[in-house]
C-alpha cells in the first residue's frame, strides 16, 4: 500500500530532552515536507525537501533539524524541545511539484505524530 | 504573503443537509488550490481545481474554483455523520519554497 508512515505517533516528553520522528514513504516520491498543525493557525511547514540531500527551511523552521540521506525518509529532529514544540506533526510527500498533468504539488500525509513537550 | 482564509471555522448540520464551505485565498502566483478531508488522522485529497468555472465532481461531493474573485466552494449534499471532519483548504503558489498554504480548517459536524 502506498503510504507515509511517521514514528511515534504519540510522544510525551521533557523540555531539553532530543528526539526525532522518523518519517518514510514507499512511492518513490521527491518531494518530503514536514508540517505542524495548530489550532486556529493551520497546517503550517516546518521544513521540505525536494531530493537526496536537498533540504530547505519552511515558515517555522526554527527549533527543528531535518536530513534526507535516503530518498524514502525524512527525519525531523528536535534538538532541545521546548513546550511551545507541543504539537501534531505531519510528514507528507509527492512526485516532484512542477512535473504531472499539471504540476501541482499533490501531498500525501501520514497519520501524523501528536508531541507533547512539558 | 500567500494567505488563505476559510468560513465558516464551524458547522454544524442535520444529517441530510446540504453545506458549503468556503474558502478565500491571496497568493502572488497561483498554480491551483487543493481540498483536503481530515477526519481523526491524516488529510486525504479530495479535489485539485486550477480552471475557473470547471467544477470537479466526487459523488456527492463537488467543488469549484473563481480566480477572478478568488474563492472556491466545496459543496456537500444530503450530508451524512461520515462527512463530519475537517475540511482544509489550500493553494499551491507557483514559488521558490515549494509549500502549501493552508487555511485554518472548517470542522463540520452532521447530527444524525
Amino acid at each position: 500500500e502506498a503510504q507515509v508512515t511517521q514514528n511515534p505517533r504519540y510522544l510525551i516528553t521533557v523540555t531539553g530532552k532530543k528526539l526525532t520522528v522518523t518519517c518514510s514513504q514507499n512511492m518513490n516520491h521527491e518531494y518530503m515536507s514536514w508540517y505542524r498543525q495548530d489550532p486556529g493557525l493551520g497546517l503550517r511547514q516546518i521544513y521540505y525537501s525536494m531530493n537526496v540531500e536537498a533540504t530547505d527551511k519552511g515558515d517555522v523552521p526554527e527549533g527543528y533539524k531535518v536530513s534526507r540521506k535516503e530518498k524514502r525518509n525524512f527525519p525531523l529532529i528536535l534538538e532541545s524541545p521546548s513546550p511551545n514544540q507541543t504539537s501534531l506533526y505531519f510528514c507528507a510527500s509527492s512526485p516532484r511539484p512542477g512535473t504531472g498533468s499539471s504540476g501541482a504539488n499533490v501531498l500525501t500525509f501520514g497519520a501524523g505524530s501528536r508531541l507533547t513537550v512539558l | 504573503e500567500d494567505k488563505v482564509v476559510q468560513s465558516p471555522l464551524s458547522l454544524v448540520v442535520h444529517e441530510g443537509d446540504t453545506v458549503t464551505l468556503n474558502c478565500s485565498y491571496e497568493v502572488t502566483n497561483f498554480r491551483s488550490l487543493l481540498w483536503y478531508k481530515q477526519e481523526k488522522k491524516a488529510p486525504t485529497f479530495l479535489f485539485m481545481l486550477t480552471s475557473s468555472g470547471i467544477e470537479k465532481k466526487s459523488g456527492r461531493l463537488s467543488s469549484i474554483l473563481d480566480k477572478k474573485e478568488l474563492f472556491s466552494i466545496l459543496n456537500i449534499t444530503a450530508t451524512q455523520t461520515g462527512d463530519s471532519a475537517v475540511y482544509l483548504c489550500a493553494v499551491d503558489p507557483i514559488q521558490g519554497a515549494q509549500k502549501l498554504v493552508f487555511g485554518q480548517g472548517t470542522r463540520l459536524t452532521i447530527n444524525p
